[in-house]
This record gives C-alpha cells, sequence and structure tokens, in this order.
C-alpha cells in the first residue's frame, strides 16, 4: 500500500489567485495521477503526472490552467492557475504502485473554495 | 460513453448482506472490473478486482457472470461504516490504463 499526504487539506482562495497543490507519497511509486471532483460529482482525470517531464492532460485540461510537475518518484504538484469560482472542487492525488496492477490510492483531497 | 451502468442508490440493514450489481455488457476480453468505493469526504479506497473469476478479499466478494456482462460487489456483513459511493469500473491492466470514474451507486447502510 502507500500512504498519500496532500497538502493544503483545504483553502480558501481569492479570484485571479494561484494554488499550488502538494502530495507526497510514503514511498516511490510507478505512476501519479491528479484528479479533480467537482461538487455532487464523481472524479475526472485532470492528467497524469510522469517524472521528469511534462504531465500528460486529459482532454478540456490544458497545462496552462493546470501546471503540474514532478520532480521525483515520491512527489508532485499540481497548480491551479488564474483561479475562478468554476475551479471550487475538491483535487485528488492518486498514485499506482505497479503496472501491471490498476489499484490505486488516493490522498484524502484538497478542499478548494474559489470566492 | 460509460462502460458501465450502475443504480443510483440502494440501502440495505446494517448486519446484512449488500449486493451491489454493475452492468458491464460491452467489457472487452483483456478488460478487468474494479470497485472502489468513496466515504464521505475522503479518497476512493480500492476494494476488489477481477477478470472472469470470482474473487473474495477481506472486504468484499466480486461475482461476474460467466459472459461477463455484469457483475455484483457483495459486502457480506454490511456496517454503517460501508455506507459510501461504491464505483465499477472496467479498464484494461497496464502502463497507460487510467481508472474512468462514473456516478457510483450511493449505498446507505441503515441500523
Amino acid at each position: 500500500s502507500a500512504v498519500i499526504s496532500q497538502k493544503p487539506s483545504r483553502d480558501i482562495c481569492q479570484r485571479g489567485t494561484s494554488l499550488t497543490i502538494q502530495c507526497q507519497v510514503d514511498s516511490q511509486v510507478t505512476m501519479m495521477f491528479w484528479y479533480r471532483q467537482q461538487p455532487g460529482q464523481s472524479l475526472t482525470l485532470i492528467a497524469t503526472a510522469n517524472q521528469g517531464s511534462e504531465a500528460t492532460y486529459e482532454s478540456g485540461f490544458v497545462i496552462d490552467k493546470f501546471p503540474i510537475s514532478r520532480p521525483n518518484l515520491t512527489f508532485s504538484t499540481l497548480t491551479v492557475s488564474n483561479m475562478s469560482p468554476e475551479d471550487s472542487s475538491i483535487y485528488l492525488c492518486s498514485v499506482r504502485l505497479r503496472t501491471d496492477n490498476t489499484e490505486a490510492f488516493f490522498g484524502q483531497g484538497t478542499r478548494l473554495t474559489v470566492v | 460513453d460509460a462502460k458501465t451502468t450502475q443504480p443510483t442508490s440502494m440501502d440495505c440493514a446494517e448486519g446484512r448482506a449488500a449486493n451491489l450489481p454493475c452492468n458491464h455488457s460491452t467489457i472487452s476480453g483483456n478488460e478487468y472490473v474494479y470497485w472502489y468505493r468513496q466515504i464521505h469526504s475522503q479518497g476512493p479506497q480500492y476494494i476488489i478486482h477481477g477478470l472472469k473469476n470470482n474473487e473474495t478479499n477481506e472486504m468484499a466478494s466480486l461475482i461476474i457472470t460467466e459472459d461477463r456482462k455484469s457483475s455484483t460487489l457483495i459486502l457480506p456483513h454490511a456496517t454503517l461504516r460501508d455506507t459510501a459511493v461504491y464505483y465499477c469500473i472496467v479498464v484494461v491492466t497496464g502502463a497507460n490504463s487510467k481508472l474512468t470514474f462514473g456516478k457510483g451507486i450511493t449505498l446507505s447502510v441503515r441500523p
């Protein structure tokens, strides 16, 4: 298993500002992902955080809005840029330990409110 | 397009078995069935997965029909702490596989 720590756990931000969310894993992991969960909705995959290279974004998500870093195998950040109230969501970090298995572990999430 | 279809919600009595159905009629031969759950205000939690054989672990049992077009997650003795949204996901296992979450089924366990 993997223990995932996300910081901050929640924040209230002004529109037009940016917030960087950190994801720290207690062991080296193969794959890291970022999800968004809008109020009352299911999870939507934002991107795959690739170690040492640019993240792979899903349709509807772009690097300028959600820049992602992954400097090593245990850490990643997601920035929500130029925020608007529509960005109010829970952002979740997820990891997989193996490529032959789709068992994933999730952080507790960062609850973001944009005012 | 959704690969799985689940009822919106169901409830069961505490101590009884909870049987959560999932339809995946277009499943491919190399796609696995995964179940996750999300308890309120927490991140999703892996429960179990299977390809074609029935599977059991300490949390639940997974029953997959012979034609693999549907499956049932069984919580043998539901407790109040099992109240959550349960997601049934079909996915090919591999380096490029990604979990796509549908709306899931909300299970409410009543005292």
